[in-house]
C-alpha cells in the first residue's frame, strides 16, 4: 500500500514534445508538492498545492502547469521539451502548512529524459 | 533568502564507526527541520523531524539536533552498518510557508 505513488517511474522523450507525469496520495493529505532533481542532486520545490489551490509556485517556465483535479491527485505537464528539463521529478504530500507536526512523503520519482 | 548547506559532501567510514553529519542554514527563522535518506535511483526517505521548539529527536541508531540560534543541525548515526549507505539530505520549512528548502546532501559510504 503505497503512500505516495508516481507515474511513469521513467520517461524518454523528444525535444518538443508534450507529457505529463501523474501522482497520487492515499495518505489523506491535504497539500501536495512537485520538487525537481537536477544532475547534481540538487533538489528545488516548483509547485504546491493546498486542497486543489495553488500556494506555492516558483521562477518555472510557464511550459510546467500543474493540476490538482482532488486532494489526493497532482499531475504535472511539461509542454514543448527541452534537453535541460532532464531530471528527476519527486511528488510529495503533507498535512497543511499551520497543522503540525508537518512532514512530508515523497513518491518515488519519475526520471525524465529528453533526447 | 535562505541556503542549507550540507558537509561534508561525501564520507567513507569503517562499518562499526559512529559519525556525524552536519546540516547550516543561513536564516534560523524556521519552522522545523527534516532528515530523509535518498538510496541511488529511489525517492526520499524522512528519516527524523525537528519541530523548531525541540532540542532533539532520536530513531533507534539515529540522533538529530538542532540549535537554530546558530543555524545548525547534526545527524548523529551510531554503529554504521553496510546499510547505511545511501545520501543524507536536510530540508528546512521557513516561515510560515510549506517550503522546504534542501540542503546539498552528504553522500556515506560504509565500508564492511
Amino acid at each position: 500500500d503505497t503512500a505516495v505513488s508516481q507515474t511513469p517511474k521513467y520517461l524518454v522523450t523528444q525535444m518538443g514534445n508534450d507529457k505529463s507525469i501523474k501522482c497520487e496520495q492515499n495518505l489523506g493529505h491535504d497539500t501536495m508538492y512537485w520538487y525537481k532533481q537536477d544532475s547534481k542532486k540538487f533538489l528545488k520545490i516548483m509547485f504546491s498545492y493546498n486542497n486543489k489551490e495553488l500556494i506555492i509556485n516558483e521562477t518555472v517556465p510557464n511550459r510546467f502547469s500543474p493540476k490538482s483535479p482532488d486532494k489526493a491527485h497532482l499531475n504535472l505537464h511539461i509542454n514543448s521539451l527541452e534537453l535541460g528539463d532532464s531530471a528527476v521529478y519527486f511528488c510529495a504530500s503533507s498535512q497543511p502548512p499551520l497543522a503540525a507536526p508537518y512532514e512530508q512523503y515523497f513518491g518515488p520519482g519519475t526520471r525524465l529524459t529528453v533526447t | 533568502k535562505q541556503e542549507v548547506t550540507q558537509i561534508p559532501a561525501a564520507l567513507s567510514v569503517p562499518e562499526g564507526e559512529n559519525l556525524v553529519l552536519n546540516c547550516s542554514f543561513t536564516d534560523s527563522a524556521i519552522y522545523n527541520l527534516q532528515w530523509f535518506r535518498q538510496d541511488p535511483g529511489k525517492g526520499l526517505t524522512s528519516l527524523l523531524l525537528i519541530q523548531s521548539s525541540q532540542r532533539e529527536q532520536t530513531s533507534g541508531r539515529l540522533n538529530a539536533s538542532l540549535d537554530k540560534s546558530s543555524g545548525r543541525s547534526t545527524l548523529y548515526i551510531a554503529a554504521s552498518q553496510p546499510g547505511d549507505s545511501a545520501t543524507y539530505l536536510c530540508a528546512v520549512r521557513g516561515g510560515a510557508t510549506n517550503k522546504l528548502i534542501f540542503g546539498t546532501g552528504t553522500l556515506l559510504a560504509v565500508q564492511p
